[in-house]
């Protein structure tokens, strides 16, 4: 199966920053999602973004499906936006199952 | 039913114990997951079922450790003889198709079932 790297492990934002977090694949990809887990261990989903980009507020992603990566852009970061933010790909020809990278943990200070 | 239920959120077993865990997924959902996480890692992939193929059971970690899914919809994991190891909280989750081409592979995860072996 595939390899997902995410980068940074570790993010420690003041409320009102922006951050870019990323995610590396070992090989293409047809479906990669982002996820975010709160602090009470729910995962929601944030995109589904094999490529291009979209945005939802004040969360973006986009992914260079070409060039392996996809980041996630965090704007006006608030507080709530703490926990842990997973990227997932699918490479279909691999199999069929989605395989998480590591989690970057975001801390977001008042 | 509106989301992925799991059951139970929790359970401390006795090491050598078995344990059952549920998972009802979404009404028409047809691909469902199971994936392990335990203390502050990452999400480890366990078993995948779509449909009525054969399920990839290429994430189970031993023979100990075995995934139903009757009528295309319930599924459980069982583990059998549990060890100290197996201790994480284990996820759950669905999604309309696993073609791998369109959105409909969104998968939404349940609240998990957090495991404790003494």
């Amino acid at each position: 199966g595939i390899q997902v790297e995410q980068s940074p492990p570790d993010l420690i934002l003041q409320e009102g920053a922006n951050s870019t977090l990323r995610c590396n694949f070992s090989d293409s990809v047809n479906n990669l999602q982002w996820f975010h887990q709160n602090p009470w261990g729910q995962l929601i989903n944030l995109f589904y973004i094999p490529s291009g980009t979209k945005q939802n507020g004040r969360l973006s992603a986009t992914t260079v499906a070409t060039e392996r990566y996809s980041l996630l852009y965090i704007s006006s970061s608030q507080t709530t936006d703490s926990g842990v933010y997973f990227c997932a790909g699918l490479n279909k020809a691999a199999g069929n199952k989605l395989t998480f990278g590591g989690g970057t943990r975001v801390l977001v200070k008042p | 039913g509106a989301g992925v239920s799991q059951s139970p959120s929790n359970k401390v077993t006795e090491k050598g114990k078995d344990v059952e865990l549920r998972c009802d997924p979404i009404s028409g959902h047809t691909a469902l997951y199971w994936y392990r996480q335990s203390l502050g890692q990452g999400l480890e992939f366990l078993i995948y079922f779509q449909g009525n193929s054969a399920p990839d059971k290429s994430g189970l970690p031993s023979d100990r450790f075995s995934a139903e899914r009757t009528g295309g919809s319930v599924s459980t994991l069982t583990i059998q003889r549990t060890q100290q190891e197996d201790s994480a909280v284990y996820l759950c989750a669905s999604s309309r198709q696993s073609s791998g081409t369109s959105g409909a592979n969104v998968l939404t995860f349940g609240a998990g079932s957090r495991l404790t072996v003494l």
